[in-house]
Protein backbone atom coordinates (compact mmCIF):
# COMPACT_ATOMS: atom_id res chain seq x y z
CA UNK A 1 0.00 0.00 0.00
CA UNK A 2 0.88 3.53 -0.14
CA UNK A 3 3.04 5.06 2.41
CA UNK A 4 4.90 8.29 3.53
CA UNK A 5 8.15 8.38 5.48
CA UNK A 6 8.07 11.32 7.17
CA UNK A 7 11.70 12.15 9.11
CA UNK A 8 13.04 13.04 11.47
CA UNK A 9 10.83 11.58 14.13
CA UNK A 10 11.35 14.36 16.73
CA UNK A 11 13.15 17.45 17.07
CA UNK A 12 14.24 19.87 20.61
CA UNK A 13 15.71 22.65 18.59
CA UNK A 14 16.31 26.12 20.38
CA UNK A 15 14.16 29.04 19.62
CA UNK A 16 15.35 31.31 16.27
CA UNK A 17 16.74 27.79 14.72
CA UNK A 18 15.30 26.85 11.27
CA UNK A 19 13.59 23.79 10.99
CA UNK A 20 13.31 20.94 8.45
CA UNK A 21 11.59 18.30 7.85
CA UNK A 22 10.62 16.18 4.86
CA UNK A 23 8.39 13.28 3.40
CA UNK A 24 9.40 10.75 0.74
CA UNK A 25 7.68 7.85 -1.06
CA UNK A 26 7.98 5.01 -3.31
CA UNK A 27 4.76 6.61 -5.06
CA UNK A 28 4.02 9.36 -6.82
CA UNK A 29 1.88 11.70 -5.43
CA UNK A 30 -0.48 14.92 -7.51
CA UNK A 31 -0.96 16.92 -4.04
CA UNK A 32 0.96 17.09 -1.24
CA UNK A 33 0.08 18.67 2.23
CA UNK A 34 1.23 20.09 5.26
CA UNK A 35 -0.86 19.69 8.52
CA UNK A 36 -0.10 20.74 12.64
CA UNK A 37 -1.37 19.44 15.42
CA UNK A 38 -1.07 21.04 18.77
CA UNK A 39 -1.60 19.42 21.99
CA UNK A 40 -5.41 18.14 22.32
CA UNK A 41 -6.66 19.61 18.69
CA UNK A 42 -6.94 18.21 15.40
CA UNK A 43 -4.57 18.60 12.69
CA UNK A 44 -4.90 22.18 11.41
CA UNK A 45 -3.60 22.42 7.41
CA UNK A 46 -0.56 24.51 6.77
CA UNK A 47 0.20 24.47 3.48
CA UNK A 48 -1.23 22.61 0.27
CA UNK A 49 1.00 22.23 -2.88
CA UNK A 50 -0.64 20.62 -6.19
CA UNK A 51 2.34 20.83 -8.82
CA UNK A 52 5.68 19.50 -9.19
CA UNK A 53 8.10 21.88 -8.37
CA UNK A 54 6.01 24.21 -6.74
CA UNK A 55 7.00 26.24 -3.97
CA UNK A 56 4.89 28.07 -1.22
CA UNK A 57 5.20 30.26 1.73
CA UNK A 58 3.04 30.68 4.57
CA UNK A 59 4.35 33.43 6.98
CA UNK A 60 7.51 31.57 8.31
CA UNK A 61 7.02 28.49 6.54
CA UNK A 62 8.11 27.55 3.61
CA UNK A 63 7.03 23.91 1.74
CA UNK A 64 8.24 22.56 -1.59
CA UNK A 65 6.27 20.02 -4.18
CA UNK A 66 9.80 17.55 -4.86
CA UNK A 67 10.12 17.53 -8.84
CA UNK A 68 9.83 13.83 -8.91
CA UNK A 69 6.48 13.53 -7.29
CA UNK A 70 7.99 11.56 -4.64
CA UNK A 71 8.64 13.78 -2.05
CA UNK A 72 8.03 17.49 -0.24
CA UNK A 73 9.90 19.41 2.37
CA UNK A 74 9.02 21.89 4.91
CA UNK A 75 11.13 24.74 6.27
CA UNK A 76 9.99 26.69 9.38
CA UNK A 77 12.38 29.86 9.62
CA UNK A 78 13.33 31.42 12.95
CA UNK A 79 11.21 29.08 15.16
CA UNK A 80 9.19 30.60 18.04
CA UNK A 81 7.65 28.27 21.16
CA UNK A 82 3.95 28.39 19.80
CA UNK A 83 5.56 26.02 16.58
CA UNK A 84 5.54 23.33 18.72
CA UNK A 85 3.25 20.57 18.14
CA UNK A 86 3.42 17.75 15.54
CA UNK A 87 3.83 18.02 12.00
CA UNK A 88 1.82 15.77 9.23
CA UNK A 89 2.74 15.28 5.17
CA UNK A 90 0.03 14.27 3.52
CA UNK A 91 -0.15 12.88 0.21
CA UNK A 92 -3.15 12.35 -2.30
CA UNK A 93 -2.46 10.32 -5.76
CA UNK A 94 -5.34 12.55 -7.26
CA UNK A 95 -8.85 13.65 -7.45
CA UNK A 96 -10.76 11.69 -5.36
CA UNK A 97 -8.04 9.57 -4.02
CA UNK A 98 -8.00 9.41 -0.19
CA UNK A 99 -5.44 11.11 2.07
CA UNK A 100 -2.48 9.24 3.05
CA UNK A 101 -0.40 10.87 6.23
CA UNK A 102 2.85 10.74 7.13
CA UNK A 103 4.00 9.68 11.16
CA UNK A 104 4.61 12.91 11.88
CA UNK A 105 7.51 15.03 12.82
CA UNK A 106 7.41 16.42 16.87
CA UNK A 107 8.62 19.60 17.28
CA UNK A 108 10.10 21.00 20.58
CA UNK A 109 11.22 24.17 21.06
CA UNK A 110 13.42 25.70 23.46
CA UNK A 111 13.07 28.98 24.40
CA UNK B 1 -17.50 30.31 12.45
CA UNK B 2 -18.09 27.45 13.87
CA UNK B 3 -15.45 24.42 12.97
CA UNK B 4 -16.42 20.75 12.99
CA UNK B 5 -18.10 19.92 16.69
CA UNK B 6 -17.19 16.65 18.16
CA UNK B 7 -19.19 15.00 20.87
CA UNK B 8 -17.97 13.86 23.77
CA UNK B 9 -14.63 15.31 23.92
CA UNK B 10 -12.99 12.43 26.11
CA UNK B 11 -15.31 9.18 27.33
CA UNK B 12 -14.20 5.99 29.45
CA UNK B 13 -15.67 3.14 29.01
CA UNK B 14 -15.57 -1.11 29.82
CA UNK B 15 -15.06 -3.31 27.38
CA UNK B 16 -18.48 -4.39 26.47
CA UNK B 17 -20.10 -1.12 26.17
CA UNK B 18 -21.51 0.23 23.23
CA UNK B 19 -19.74 3.77 22.10
CA UNK B 20 -21.26 6.41 20.32
CA UNK B 21 -19.08 9.23 18.92
CA UNK B 22 -21.01 12.40 17.17
CA UNK B 23 -20.14 14.67 14.63
CA UNK B 24 -21.29 18.20 13.38
CA UNK B 25 -19.58 18.83 10.18
CA UNK B 26 -18.87 23.01 8.96
CA UNK B 27 -21.90 24.20 7.54
CA UNK B 28 -22.31 23.82 3.72
CA UNK B 29 -19.54 21.24 3.53
CA UNK B 30 -20.88 17.91 1.58
CA UNK B 31 -18.20 15.59 2.70
CA UNK B 32 -17.12 13.52 6.03
CA UNK B 33 -14.24 11.99 7.37
CA UNK B 34 -13.78 9.70 10.22
CA UNK B 35 -10.19 9.38 11.12
CA UNK B 36 -9.12 7.30 14.15
CA UNK B 37 -5.01 8.51 16.03
CA UNK B 38 -3.38 5.69 17.50
CA UNK B 39 0.60 5.78 18.60
CA UNK B 40 1.10 2.86 16.68
CA UNK B 41 -0.57 3.32 13.63
CA UNK B 42 -0.89 7.59 13.42
CA UNK B 43 -3.98 8.86 11.27
CA UNK B 44 -6.01 6.19 9.80
CA UNK B 45 -8.92 6.94 7.39
CA UNK B 46 -11.78 4.77 8.97
CA UNK B 47 -14.93 5.86 6.32
CA UNK B 48 -15.43 9.03 4.43
CA UNK B 49 -19.33 10.24 3.44
CA UNK B 50 -20.48 12.08 -0.01
CA UNK B 51 -23.48 13.91 0.53
CA UNK B 52 -24.24 11.71 2.69
CA UNK B 53 -23.29 8.45 1.35
CA UNK B 54 -20.77 6.39 2.37
CA UNK B 55 -18.21 6.21 -0.38
CA UNK B 56 -15.28 3.97 1.13
CA UNK B 57 -15.83 2.25 4.68
CA UNK B 58 -12.25 -0.05 3.75
CA UNK B 59 -11.01 1.62 6.79
CA UNK B 60 -13.49 0.39 9.13
CA UNK B 61 -11.69 -2.00 11.41
CA UNK B 62 -14.18 -4.62 11.75
CA UNK B 63 -17.94 -5.41 11.90
CA UNK B 64 -18.06 -3.81 15.47
CA UNK B 65 -17.58 -0.17 14.05
CA UNK B 66 -20.35 1.42 12.23
CA UNK B 67 -20.65 4.71 10.85
CA UNK B 68 -24.36 7.00 9.76
CA UNK B 69 -24.63 10.30 7.99
CA UNK B 70 -28.79 10.44 8.23
CA UNK B 71 -28.57 14.19 6.79
CA UNK B 72 -25.58 16.90 5.69
CA UNK B 73 -25.17 18.35 9.31
CA UNK B 74 -24.90 15.01 11.74
CA UNK B 75 -22.59 11.90 11.54
CA UNK B 76 -22.25 9.04 14.03
CA UNK B 77 -19.43 6.87 14.50
CA UNK B 78 -20.68 3.51 16.47
CA UNK B 79 -18.97 1.02 18.19
CA UNK B 80 -20.57 -2.04 19.84
CA UNK B 81 -19.26 -4.08 21.82
CA UNK B 82 -16.23 -1.72 22.37
CA UNK B 83 -12.65 -3.37 23.72
CA UNK B 84 -9.73 -1.83 25.04
CA UNK B 85 -7.79 -2.07 21.46
CA UNK B 86 -10.45 0.20 20.19
CA UNK B 87 -8.76 3.33 22.70
CA UNK B 88 -7.56 5.71 20.65
CA UNK B 89 -8.44 9.71 19.54
CA UNK B 90 -11.14 9.41 16.77
CA UNK B 91 -11.41 12.38 14.28
CA UNK B 92 -14.20 13.77 12.56
CA UNK B 93 -13.66 16.04 9.30
CA UNK B 94 -15.00 17.77 6.44
CA UNK B 95 -14.35 19.60 3.52
CA UNK B 96 -16.56 21.33 0.79
CA UNK B 97 -14.87 19.29 -2.63
CA UNK B 98 -16.78 16.37 -4.14
CA UNK B 99 -15.63 13.18 -2.65
CA UNK B 100 -11.91 13.62 -1.33
CA UNK B 101 -10.98 15.58 -4.42
CA UNK B 102 -8.91 17.95 -2.15
CA UNK B 103 -7.03 16.70 0.54
CA UNK B 104 -7.86 20.30 2.39
CA UNK B 105 -9.54 18.50 5.28
CA UNK B 106 -11.27 20.64 8.60
CA UNK B 107 -10.63 18.44 11.67
CA UNK B 108 -12.22 18.70 14.88
CA UNK B 109 -10.91 18.61 18.16
CA UNK B 110 -11.46 14.81 17.78
CA UNK B 111 -13.03 12.27 20.76
CA UNK B 112 -10.56 10.38 23.53
CA UNK B 113 -11.72 6.98 23.51
CA UNK B 114 -10.90 5.05 26.46
CA UNK B 115 -11.53 1.01 26.69
CA UNK B 116 -11.15 -0.44 30.07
Amino acid sequence: GQQLNQSPQSMFIQEGEDVSMNCTSSSIFNTWLWYKQEPGEGPVLLIALYKAGELTSNGRLTAQFGITRKDSFLNISASIPSDVGIYFCAGQRGYGNKLVFGAGTILRVKS
Amino acid sequence: DAGVIQSPRHEVTEMGQEVTLRCKPISGHNSLFWYRQTMMRGLELLIYFNNNVPIDDSGMPEDRFSAKMPNASFSTLKIQPSEPRDSAVYFCASNSAGGASTGELFFGEGSRLTVL
